[in-house]
């Protein structure tokens, strides 16, 4: 079946201006996540949606970022206002329930010139 | 504040050899552990894993061992193929204050398995 995709692939925006990443989840699932990866870092936890439940967005670095996820599918993440530190690549994963293994997307590399 | 380690940045062996893997945490509060597989320009995809009640799980040619008095824990390859060339990502598992399994990530271990 489809895995977790995201899109775009690659993103090339210039300081200041907003982006919007989208996810799409393996169908069925109900827990969505969001991280990122910094060049030479570990992957990065942002933001959990489980189901209908207010988003756990510990991870978000500022309130330049924020996220959706509508009708408990598809999410977007939305950097406002984005700075050079916003490059990375932002990876989407979900699962099943809580505790089950998370399918991970294959990215959006987004670099701020 | 680094809570999950890996200390190698990268490793080589030859094919057919044992790859050993290593990886260090620090928050006692971890309770399930797994390794992940990167390929260039793919997502992670997941390997293996071990909840903290056990020392060893084993899966085919993979193998993790926990040692959960020392904070460490390691992926055994054997025997190592050349497809097993790729980015293994220690992770740790914490549950969110609203449930969910918050996964910290280590920084990566690059394998490469030479013929």
């Amino acid at each position: 079946g489809a895995g977790v995709s995201q899109s775009p692939s690659n993103k090339v925006t210039e300081k200041g201006k907003d982006v919007e990443l989208r996810c799409d989840p393996i169908s069925g699932h109900t827990a969505l996540y969001w991280y990122r990866q910094s060049l030479g870092q570990g992957l990065e936890f942002l933001i959990y949606f489980q189901g209908n439940s207010a988003p756990d967005k510990s991870g978000l670095p500022s309130d330049r970022f924020s996220a959706e996820r509508t009708g408990g599918s598809v999410s977007t993440l939305t950097i406002q206002r984005t700075q050079q530190e916003d490059s990375a690549v932002y990876l989407c994963a979900s699962s099943k329930g809580v505790y089950n293994e998370q399918f991970f997307g294959p990215g959006t590399r987004l670099t701020v010139l | 504040d680094q809570q999950v380690k890996q200390n190698s940045p990268s490793l080589s062996v030859q094919e057919g050899r044992i790859s050993i893997l290593n990886c260090d945490y620090t928050n006692s509060m971890f309770d399930y552990f797994l390794w992940y597989k990167k390929y260039p320009a793919e997502g992670p995809t997941f390997l293996i894993s071990i909840s903290s009640i056990k020392d060893k799980n084993e899966d085919g040619r993979f193998t993790v061992f926990l040692n959960k008095s020392a904070k460490h824990l390691s992926l055994h390859i054997v025997p190592s193929q050349p497809g097993d060339s790729a980015v293994y990502f220690c992770a740790a598992s914490a549950i969110l204050t609203g449930g969910g399994n918050k996964l910290t990530f280590g920084t990566g271990t690059q394998l490469k398995v030479e013929l």
